[in-house]
C-alpha cells in the first residue's frame, strides 16, 4: 500500500474550517485515498473517500491535487465533536484483492484535530 | 450507528485463559475484517473473512483464530492470553470485500484487559 504522512496534531477553532493535509507521493493511478477518523477510543468512521476529483459529502469535502501526491481533507464548520484522530489511508489496487491481496486498511498514526472554543 | 455490533463491550481476564469476541456485520454485507489497537502499536488489521472463507491475514498471532459462520457473524478467538494482548479488538464489515472502493464500517469494538 502506498504511505501517508501526516502532521502528528493540529487545532482548530469552532466554527472555522479544519483542513487536514495528507501526502501520498507514492500513490498508483487506481489506489483510492479514503479518510476515516476515531473520536477517544471509539470505531473509526468513514468519512469520504476519491480517486482524481474532488469529492463531497455530508461531512467533508475531500481535495485531491492533480498530480494526486497529496490531498485535504476539509471540514467546512468544524465542532467540538470534530475532535479525533484523522486517518488519510491510501487502498491497494483492485488487481491486487482480485489476485488475493485481501482488502486491508493500513491505518498510519494520524492526525489528532483538536477544535477548541 | 454503523449497523456493526460487537459484544462484550468489555472484557476483564486473567493470563492463560481464552476468550472470543463476537461480530455481526451490517446487513448484506459478506466481508468481515478484524483489527487490533493496543496503545504502542496503534490499529493493526488482523484478518479478513469473506462469505465465510479466509481472504486475508494480517500481523495475527497463532494464538488467535477466527471464523466466519454461515449467517455471516464472526468470532475471535483469542487463547493463551498474555498481558500485551490487553487491546480494542475492532471489527468491521463491508459489502464484498473485493474491491478498492468497498466501504469498511467498524463496531464500537471489544475492550480486552488481560490482568
Amino acid at each position: 500500500d502506498a504511505k501517508t504522512t501526516q502532521p502528528p496534531s493540529m487545532d482548530c477553532a469552532e466554527g472555522r474550517a479544519a483542513n487536514l493535509p495528507c501526502n501520498h507521493s507514492t500513490i498508483s493511478g487506481n489506489e483510492y485515498v479514503y479518510w476515516y477518523r476515531q473520536i477517544h477510543s471509539q470505531g473509526p468512521q468513514y468519512i469520504i473517500h476519491g480517486l482524481k476529483n474532488n469529492e463531497t459529502n455530508e461531512m467533508a469535502s475531500l481535495i485531491i491535487t492533480e498530480d494526486r501526491k497529496s490531498s485535504t481533507l476539509i471540514l467546512p464548520h468544524a465542532t467540538l465533536r470534530d475532535t479525533a484522530v484523522y486517518y488519510c489511508i491510501v487502498r491497494v489496487s483492485a488487481t491486487s484483492i482480485l489476485t488475493g491481496g485481501g482488502n486491508k486498511l493500513t491505518f498510519g498514526t494520524g492526525t489528532q484535530l483538536k477544535v477548541e472554543l | 450507528d454503523s449497523g456493526v455490533t460487537q459484544t462484550p463491550k468489555h472484557l476483564i481476564t486473567a493470563t492463560g485463559q481464552r476468550v472470543t469476541l463476537r461480530c455481526s456485520p451490517r446487513s448484506g454485507d459478506l466481508s468481515v475484517y478484524w483489527y487490533q489497537q493496543s496503545l504502542d502499536q496503534g490499529l493493526q488489521f488482523l484478518i479478513q473473512y469473506y462469505n465465510g472463507e479466509e481472504r486475508a491475514k494480517g500481523n495475527i498471532l497463532e494464538r488467535f483464530s477466527a471464523q466466519q459462520f454461515p449467517d455471516l457473524h464472526s468470532e475471535l478467538n483469542l487463547s493463551s492470553l498474555e498481558l500485551g494482548d490487553s487491546a480494542l479488538y475492532f471489527c468491521a464489515s463491508s459489502e464484498t470485500g473485493t474491491r478498492n472502493t468497498d466501504t469498511q464500517y467498524f463496531g464500537p469494538g471489544t475492550r480486552l484487559t488481560v490482568l
